[in-house]
């Protein structure tokens, strides 16, 4: 089975930073990556799919790169409502996986 | 809209039984994988199982396999997660989710039912 790595695993940034979150793939997958937002209490968002598609509605800050088997997220100005836990998943074919996640804290 | 609604959680003992459901609406139900997914209290997010839309094709995680089993009813709208011989470690809520833009890309999640396995 494909797993996914994130990293960092928690990070802690101030309004208005570029703040980058990567996700490794142990096989090739493609451009098969999704980014999904949690915030406490609340289910996934879903943010990016095809590794850079912006789902409709999430602001451009927001934006992903990669193939293959590196991937990375980035949010380009970093705003108090981002406070939120991120997961990235790989979703070519069963198993989905998802990554353990980035817990990314405003300063 | 699409509306996902999970129901049957509880507590439960080691080794019991318990069955989850998922009323879908807003969307045709029969032409759409559906998905568990779980997340324990405080960890990650984990996939657990998904069904083709009619129902002949399933596939689950190895930490349910033999265990659970996920099936549904497209006449009544409706997703099921049979889950038997549950352990500690299958604490967690239990999402139902549908494919969105691909297979496995989830753009809309239940609120969940909380499973607790405990004695």
């Amino acid at each position: 089975d494909i797993q996914m790595t994130q990293s960092p695993s928690s990070l802690s940034a101030s309004v208005g930073d570029r703040v980058t979150i990567t996700c490794r793939a142990s096989q090739g997958i493609s451009n098969y990556l999704a980014w999904y937002q949690q915030k406490p209490g609340k289910v996934p968002r879903l943010l990016i799919y095809a590794a850079f598609i912006l789902q409709s509605g999430v602001p451009s800050r927001f934006s992903g790169s990669g193939s293959g088997t590196d991937f990375t997220f980035t949010i380009s100005r970093l705003q108090p409502e981002d406070a939120a836990t991120y997961y990235c998943q790989k979703y070519n074919s069963a198993p989905i996986t998802f990554g353990q996640g980035t817990r990314l804290e405003i300063k | 809209q699409v509306q996902l609604v999970e129901s049957g959680g509880g507590v439960v003992q080691p080794g019991r039984s318990l069955r989850l459901s998922c009323a879908a609406s807003g969307f045709t139900f029969s032409n759409s994988v559906m998905h568990w997914v779980r997340q324990a209290p405080g960890k990650g997010l984990e996939w657990v199982a998904v069904i083709s839309y009619d129902g002949t094709n399933k596939y689950y995680a190895d930490s349910v396999k033999g265990r659970f089993t996920i099936s549904r009813d497209n006449s009544k709208n409706t997703l099921f997660l049979e889950m038997n011989s549950l352990r500690a470690e299958d604490t967690a809520v239990y999402h139902c989710t549908k494919d969105g833009y691909s297979y496995g890309v989830f753009d809309n999640w239940g609120q969940g039912t909380l499973v607790t396995v405990s004695s």
